[in-house]
C-alpha cells in the first residue's frame, strides 16, 4: 500500500479539464514538495511537475500542479488523446526510519 | 541532454544476486550536484524507490530494502551500479536507473532510463 493515495482511475473527453488528486500526511506532502510523473504505456516515467507547481522545460502549460496542506493535485486542461497514461505523484516522507522517496499508487487516465 | 541506459541479465535465479549497470551519456556523472538513483516497477504495479548514490560514493537506501542493496559508482566509466542480493520472485520487476536533481534544497528524480525487465526464476 502506497504512502501517497491516488484514485486508481480518472477519465475525460477531449478538450475537458481533469484533475488527479494525491493525498498524504504531515510527514510527506505536508512538509515536503510534491512531484508528478507521466508514464505512457510501455515507457519510462517522465517528469511533469516539480516543486509542487513548477514545469520542466518542454512540458505544456496544459499541465499544472498545486498543493494545499497534506494534499496535492495535478490538473490537465484541454485534454488530448495522447494524455492517456498513468500518472504518479511522489515526494519525500520524513516519517520514522526516513526520509525516503515515495510514490503514489498511480492514476490511470482514460481519454474517452 | 543526458541519457541513461540500464544493462544486465534479464533472468536471475532465486537466492542469487541481481546486478545491473547504468551508463550515463550526454553528460558526466561528476557534473553538477546530481545524484543517481534506482527505481523498480513490479509487473502491472506502481513504482518503488530503491535508493541513490552520489558521485563520491555516498549512498542512501530504501529502509525496507537496505539489507539487500549495494550501490556503487565508477566515474571513469560514467556508470553506476546496483546489486540486490538473495533475490526471490518478489524482486521480478522493471528496473529503472535515473538522475536526481535539486529544487530549493529538495532532491527529486528528473531523468529516467528506459528500464530493463529482470525476472527471478529457476
Amino acid at each position: 500500500q502506497s504512502v501517497l493515495t491516488q484514485p486508481p482511475s480518472a477519465s475525460g473527453t477531449p478538450g475537458q479539464r481533469v484533475t488527479i488528486s494525491c493525498s498524504g500526511s504531515s510527514s510527506d506532502i505536508g512538509s515536503n514538495y510534491v512531484y508528478w510523473y507521466q508514464q505512457l504505456p510501455g515507457t519510462a516515467p517522465k517528469l511533469l511537475v516539480y516543486g509542487n507547481d513548477q514545469r520542466p522545460s518542454g512540458v505544456p502549460d496544459r499541465f499544472s500542479g498545486s498543493k494545499s496542506g497534506t494534499s496535492a493535485s495535478l490538473a490537465i486542461s484541454g485534454l488530448r488523446s495522447e494524455d492517456e497514461a498513468e500518472y504518479y505523484c511522489a515526494g519525500w516522507d520524513d516519517s520514522l526510519g526516513g526520509p525516503y522517496w515515495v510514490f503514489g499508487g498511480g492514476t490511470k487516465l482514460t481519454v474517452l | 541532454q543526458v541519457q541513461l541506459q540500464e544493462s544486465g541479465p534479464g533472468l536471475v535465479k532465486p537466492s542469487q544476486t541481481l546486478s545491473l549497470t547504468c551508463t550515463v551519456s550526454g553528460g558526466s556523472i561528476n557534473s553538477g550536484v546530481y545524484y543517481w538513483s534506482w527505481i523498480r516497477q513490479h509487473p502491472g504495479r506502481g513504482l518503488e524507490w530503491i535508493g541513490y548514490i552520489y558521485n563520491n560514493g555516498g549512498t542512501y537506501y530504501n529502509p525496507s530494502l537496505r539489507s539487500q542493496i549495494t550501490m556503487s559508482v565508477d566515474t571513469s566509466k560514467n556508470q553506476f551500479s546496483l546489486e540486490l542480493s538473495s533475490v526471490t520472485s518478489a524482486d521480478t520487476a522493471v528496473y529503472y536507473c535515473a538522475r536526481g536533481d535539486y529544487y530549493d534544497g529538495s532532491a527529486y528524480i528528473d531523468t529516467w532510463g528506459q528500464g530493463t525487465l529482470v525476472t527471478v526464476s529457476s
